[in-house]
C-alpha cells in the first residue's frame, strides 16, 4: 500500500504557483519522499525528491516540514502544460530490496487553468 | 539518447494467448521494473530487477513471468492472456541513488 496520502485534485489559474501537498505521517528515518507527475497516459516523469531538507531543481521545489510528516511540492509558474497527475511516493534511496519500490498511490490530478 | 524504450506500444491478444513485451534502457541502469496501471488508478509494480539475472516479484505478479539476461533488457512474458491483463504496462529504470526513467508505455488488450 503507498504509504502517502494526497487530495484527488486541485485546480491552479495558470501563472500562479500550484502548491501540492503530500501526508507521510509513518515515514522512517531512511525514507525519502520523491515527486512525479504522470501527462495525459504518458510514463511517468521524476520531477524532484528530498530527505529533510528543502530542495530545488529546474522544475519545482520541494518543502517537507520538521517532523517530516508532510511535505509540499510548489510549482513556481503553472503553465497549461503542467496539467498532470502527481504523484508523491516515499521510499528507501539505497535500495536492494523491496524497501526501495516505487509504490505509487492515486495521486493529485492537477488542473491548470487559463 | 533513446532512454527507455518499449516494444509493442499497442497490442491486441485473445484469451489464452502468449506474448512477450521488451523493455530495454541505454543508461547502463542497474534497476529495472514493470508496472501496469489500469483505468483511473496508479501504476501497480509487477516485477522488478535489481541487476542482470536477478528478478524478483512486486505486488502484483500473478498470471505474469520476467527475465533480466542482459543488464539493458527486461522482458515481461504474459503466457495465458486473460482479459483481466488488459492494462497499459510500464517499464522503468534507475540507478540506486536517482529517480526512475519510465517508457511511453504499452497498451494491451486481451479479448
Amino acid at each position: 500500500d503507498a504509504k502517502t496520502t494526497q487530495p484527488p485534485s486541485m485546480d491552479c489559474a495558470e501563472g500562479r504557483a500550484a502548491n501540492l501537498p503530500c501526508n507521510h505521517s509513518t515515514i522512517s528515518g531512511n525514507e525519502y519522499v520523491y515527486w512525479y507527475r504522470q501527462i495525459h497516459s504518458q510514463g511517468p516523469q521524476y520531477i524532484i525528491h528530498g530527505l529533510k531538507n528543502n530542495e530545488t531543481n529546474e522544475m519545482a521545489s520541494l518543502i517537507i516540514t520538521e517532523d517530516r510528516k508532510s511535505s509540499t511540492l510548489i510549482l513556481p509558474h503553472a503553465t497549461l502544460r503542467d496539467t498532470a497527475v502527481y504523484y508523491c511516493i516515499v521510499r528507501v534511496k539505497n535500495y536492494g530490496g523491496s524497501q526501495g519500490n516505487l509504490i505509487f498511490g492515486k495521486g493529485t490530478k492537477l488542473s491548470v487553468k487559463p | 539518447n533513446a532512454g527507455v524504450t518499449q516494444t509493442p506500444k499497442f497490442r491486441v491478444l485473445k484469451t489464452g494467448q502468449s506474448m512477450t513485451l521488451l523493455c530495454a534502457q541505454d543508461m547502463n541502469h542497474e534497476y529495472m521494473y514493470w508496472y501496469r496501471q489500469d483505468p483511473g488508478m496508479g501504476l501497480r509494480l509487477i516485477h522488478y530487477s535489481v541487476g542482470e539475472g536477478t528478478t524478483a516479484k512486486g505486488e502484483v505478479p500473478d498470471g505474469y513471468n520476467v527475465s533480466r539476461l542482459k543488464k539493458q533488457n527486461f522482458l515481461l512474458g504474459l503466457e495465458s492472456a486473460a482479459p483481466s491483463q488488459t492494462s497499459v504496462y510500464f517499464c522503468a529504470s534507475s540507478l540506486r541513488q536517482r529517480g526512475a526513467f519510465f517508457g511511453q508505455g504499452t497498451r494491451l488488450t486481451v479479448v
